[in-house]
């Protein structure tokens, strides 16, 4: 099966700080897609930002960017200018490779705390 | 447009008992999933479907059925509840790309207590 390792439990940040959340993730394949999510305490999945492993740019969605290194299979989220509503929790996912392409895989999340 | 919704937001039942979880959206997505959250573990895909009538097993399917019969419902059944399937269960839908499953939308869960 595929794997997604985020070694962050939880992360402290200060508001207006850029953060860095960690994602590897192991796999053979060529053809894969990257997604990041956030759930707040409310309970929600909310997208963030999705990136394909043929994409040569790093994704960006307004805040967020997704510091994507194919050969270390790394997909780091990074936040810049943190504010307190990011406080959450955040999911990195995977999806399967081309002979498993309809399967979602994600890692255990990391618990982002943002201090004013 | 309510996107993805599901039924009941809580739920609690005794070992044994057998429910159905609602699923539905409106966004004519071809693709749906269930998931299972535990705590520590993040998401773990239990069933999927591509298309009406179609469905396929996850990571974690065994104590659970689904069917397909329409687009817009993906109802998640559980046949003999047990302790173990206490969890917070998310229904998903995206629309396909090429035939890959696009970025997912999520509802807004059910929390599931077996007793």
């Amino acid at each position: 099966a595929q794997k997604i390792t985020q070694t962050q439990p939880g992360m402290f940040v200060q508001e207006k700080e850029a953060v860095t959340l960690d994602c590897t993730y192991d796999t053979s394949d060529q053809s894969y897609g990257l997604f990041w999510y956030k759930q707040p305490s409310s309970g929600e999945m909310i997208f963030l930002i999705y990136q394909g492993s043929y994409d040569e740019q790093n994704a960006t969605e307004g805040r967020y960017s997704l510091n994507f290194q194919k050969a270390r299979k790394s997909a780091n989220l990074v936040i810049s200018a943190s504010q307190l509503g990011d406080s959450a929790m955040y999911f990195c996912a995977m999806r399967g490779p081309v002979y498993n392409f309809n399967k979602f895989y994600f890692g255990s999340g990391t618990k982002l705390n943002v201090k004013p | 447009n309510a996107g993805v919704t599901q039924t009941p937001k809580f739920q609690v039942l005794k070992t044994g008992q057998s429910m159905t979880l609602q699923c539905a959206q409106d966004m004519n997505h071809e693709y749906m999933s269930w998931y299972r959250q535990d705590p520590g573990m993040g998401l773990r895909l239990i069933h999927y479907s591509v298309g009406a009538g179609i469905t396929d097993q996850g990571e974690v399917p065994n104590g659970y059925n689904v069917s397909r019969s329409t687009t817009e419902d993906f109802p998640l059944r559980l046949l003999s509840a047990a302790p173990s399937q206490t969890s917070v269960y998310f229904c998903a839908s995206s629309t396909r790309l090429a035939f890959f499953p696009d970025t997912q939308y999520f509802g807004p869960g059910t929390r599931l207590t077996v007793l």
